[in-house]
């Protein structure tokens, strides 16, 4: 079974960029959540889908990002305009969990965002 | 200025010996506990949870305990090899939430031959 896979593993570009993330969970899983590191702190929660709908988006630092989940498969997360303090770690995670508290969450290898 | 962002704690063990890693959680109505393993270059793995309404839980050469009293968790690792060498996040789940999990900052396993 393939696990979360996220693209690109690394980009680097200029304050004022767009740049979109990408993740494809593990198959069959309706449970879909972004996370993020930036430098040195923790690993926090931006959002959680389940299926195409947004769960819990109370994570999303500010208007400049936006996930999006159409047909319930992959996810996709842009930042538009980037800023420098944007740079980190952008990790997928997903579950088969289907009520009561988060699961067990299947992390992808992340993408890491440098913004110049 | 320059930000300062968190510094890791780190725990150099001699390899065979066992492993003690410890994590003070915050709020008191997390019922759902985790403990994280993420290698270099990798995303977090799942290691080993515990609910509320326990106080051990063992898996296959980990050990976690959590002590609500006091709102604190520890790993244990028993004979840690040099695969063991990680950042290791305990987590908690918010019984409020069944989005997300709160990460805490990690501690630096390193293995000493």
């Amino acid at each position: 079974e393939a696990g979360v896979t996220q693209f690109p593993s690394h980009s680097v570009i200029e304050k004022g960029q767009t740049v979109t993330l990408r993740c494809d969970p593990i198959s069959g899983h309706d449970n879909l959540y972004w996370y993020r590191r930036v430098m040195g702190k923790e690993i926090k929660f931006l959002l959680h889908f389940v299926k195409e709908s947004k769960q819990d988006e109370s994570g999303m630092p500010n208007n400049r990002f936006l996930a999006e989940r159409t047909g319930g498969t992959y996810s996709t997360l842009k930042v538009q305009p980037a800023e420098l303090e944007d740079s980190g770690v952008y990790f997928c995670a997903s579950s088969r969990r289907t009520s009561g508290s988060v699961g067990e969450l299947f992390f992808g290898e992340g993408s890491r965002l440098t913004v110049l | 200025g320059e930000s300062v962002g968190l510094h890791l704690p780190t725990l150099s063990v001699q390899e065979g010996d066992n492993s003690i890693i410890n994590c003070a959680y915050s709020n008191s109505a997390s019922d759902y506990f985790i403990w994280y393993k993420q290698e270099s270059g990798k995303g977090p793995q799942f290691i080993i949870d515990i609910r509320s309404n326990m106080d051990k839980r063992q898996g296959q050469r980990v050990t976690v305990l959590l002590n609500k009293t006091v709102k604190h968790l520890s790993l244990q690792i028993a004979a840690t090899q040099p695969g063991d060498s990680a950042v290791y996040f305990c987590a908690e789940n918010p019984y409020s939430s069944a989005s997300k999990i709160i990460f805490g900052s990690g501690t630096r396993l390193s293995i000493r031959p």
